[in-house]
């Protein structure tokens, strides 16, 4: 069965400091892989996704990640971060032939500090 | 504006009653699903529909009920209202091809459900 798991709970990071919020997967078919992040108050929004092809893949807000085949990971990176960055974040894995179904993590709060 | 809206947007009420939450997109996307977000902010899918079917029922409770009137609704029913049921509920969705990666569900801005 395919699960996420995000590594931290909690990542304080100060302003214009880089981050990088973990997160594992396991699979035993192709995976699509996904990065949400959810601001106080408000719903998911994407932030990037793995479909296929190049294995570092940018997203919106100067984030991106990186696919990880041989380690089953899919890291979401930033080298300089904002106040505004201040969210929950989502690793997230698609499953089935129609990928309808995603499968979240657990959610990582990344507070800046300033 | 092109979105996922929900209503209510706050719900507070007693334990053992019906209520309703209901969910429009008008993207033109053929799956919408219902998520519960906890307190401690895990995030779990509870139904989808596609083109009004259901093709994910997750282990929910009975008293769960989905109602899909066209491709653009999803509302969701709950009877008996328990504690337990506190959180807030997503309505999501998206296109999806068939036999073919699932796209970016877009998600509304939730309803808190407070069961006193």
């Amino acid at each position: 069965a395919q699960s996420v798991t995000q590594l931290d709970s909690q990542v304080p990071v100060f302003e214009e400091a880089p981050v990088e919020l973990r997160c594992n997967y396991s699979s035993s078919v192709s995976v699509y892989l996904f990065w949400y992040v959810q601001y106080p108050n408000q719903g998911l929004q994407l932030l990037l996704k793995y479909l296929s092809g190049s294995t570092l893949v940018k997203g919106i807000n100067g984030f991106e990640a990186e696919f990880n085949k041989s380690q089953t990971s899919f890291h979401l990176r930033k080298p300089s971060v904002h106040i505004s960055d201040t969210a929950e974040y989502f690793c997230a894995v698609s499953v089935g032939s129609s990928a309808s179904k995603i499968i979240f993590g657990s959610g990582t709060r990344l507070s800046i500090r300033p | 504006d092109t979105a996922v809206s929900q209503t209510p947007k706050y719900l507070v009420t007693q334990m053992g009653n019906d209520k309703s939450i209901k969910c429009e997109q008008n993207l033109g996307h053929d799956t919408m699903y219902w998520y519960k977000q906890d307190s401690k902010k895990f995030l779990k899918i509870m139904f989808s529909y596609n083109n009004k079917e259901l093709i994910i029922n997750e282990t929910v409770p009975n008293r769960f009920s989905p109602k899909s009137p066209d491709k653009a609704h999803l509302n969701l029913h709950i009877n008996s209202l328990e504690l337990g049921d506190s959180a807030v509920y997503f309505c999501a969705s998206s296109h999806t091809t068939s036999g073919g990666p699932g796209g970016e569900q877009f998600f509304g801005p939730g309803t808190r459900l407070t069961v006193l």
